[in-house]
């Protein structure tokens, strides 16, 4: 069935660079699409930015010049680079898989990472 | 980007209640290809979100048929009709028509 599920630092210290790994199952990078959503403590959800199964990407333009989706479809993973982190870059950060056959939607999410920005 | 307004912010209500959520668009969310990219999600606590209903008005596979969605271009609704106690959580309109994806700030839905 189709998984996702997140790997990184659970803490990153500020100004560094933040790394994280989703690893799929179930499905094809090549043919679907995988996105990153963030999440702060308590408020509510960011899309990021996600890569389509041709390899290209797309960015939240609020972010687009500290991140950078990859991934490795030999491995079954996406892999998220945000540079420049600071405290308000503590989040749950998800991966999600994105429909777009029929209509636009995310239809499976992993469980989550939290990622804590301090020194 | 297109800002979504949810109301209420919170909502309480008793098992059996049939309740819903506003979600209003700062633009119309019809595309060029005649579909509107709005859905509805729902986050239990502690866990990820789920989607609930894709394209105003479709049911996600698995979903109890006690959720509908409903509206057009500006204007959304989702539908509870009789809050079960595992229906807790908060609700998320998105909207995929334009870019960025965009997320409503939230309904938190309380079981009286």
């Amino acid at each position: 069935q189709v998984q996702l599920k997140e790997s990184g630092p659970g803490l990153v210290q500020p100004s560094q660079t933040l790394s994280l790994t989703c690893t799929v199952s179930g499905f094809s990078l090549t043919s679907n699409s995988v996105h990153w959503v963030r999440q702060p403590p308590g408020k509510g959800l960011e899309w990021m930015g996600g890569i389509w199964g041709d390899g290209s990407t797309d960015y939240n333009s609020a972010l687009k010049s500290r991140l950078s989706i990859s991934r490795d479809t030999s491995k079954s993973q996406v892999f998220l680079k945000m540079n420049s982190l600071q405290t308000d870059d503590t989040a749950i950060y998800f991966c999600t898989r994105w429909v777009t056959t029929t209509a636009n939607y995310f239809d499976y999410w992993g469980q989550g990472v939290m990622v804590t920005v301090s020194s | 980007d297109v800002v979504l307004t949810q109301t209420p912010p919170t909502l309480s209500a008793t098992i059996g209640q049939s309740v819903s959520i506003s979600c209003r668009s700062s633009q119309s969310l019809l595309d060029g290809d005649g579909d509107t990219y709005l859905n509805w999600l729902l986050q239990r606590p502690g866990q990820s979100p789920q989607l609930l209903i894709y394209s105003v008005s479709n049911l996600e596979s698995g979903v109890p048929n006690r959720f509908s969605g409903s509206g057009s271009e500006t204007d959304f609704t989702l539908k509870i009709s009789g809050v079960e106690a595992e229906d807790l959580g908060v609700y998320y309109c998105m909207q995929a028509t334009h870019a960025p994806l965009t997320f409503g700030s939230g309904t938190k839905l309380e079981i009286k």
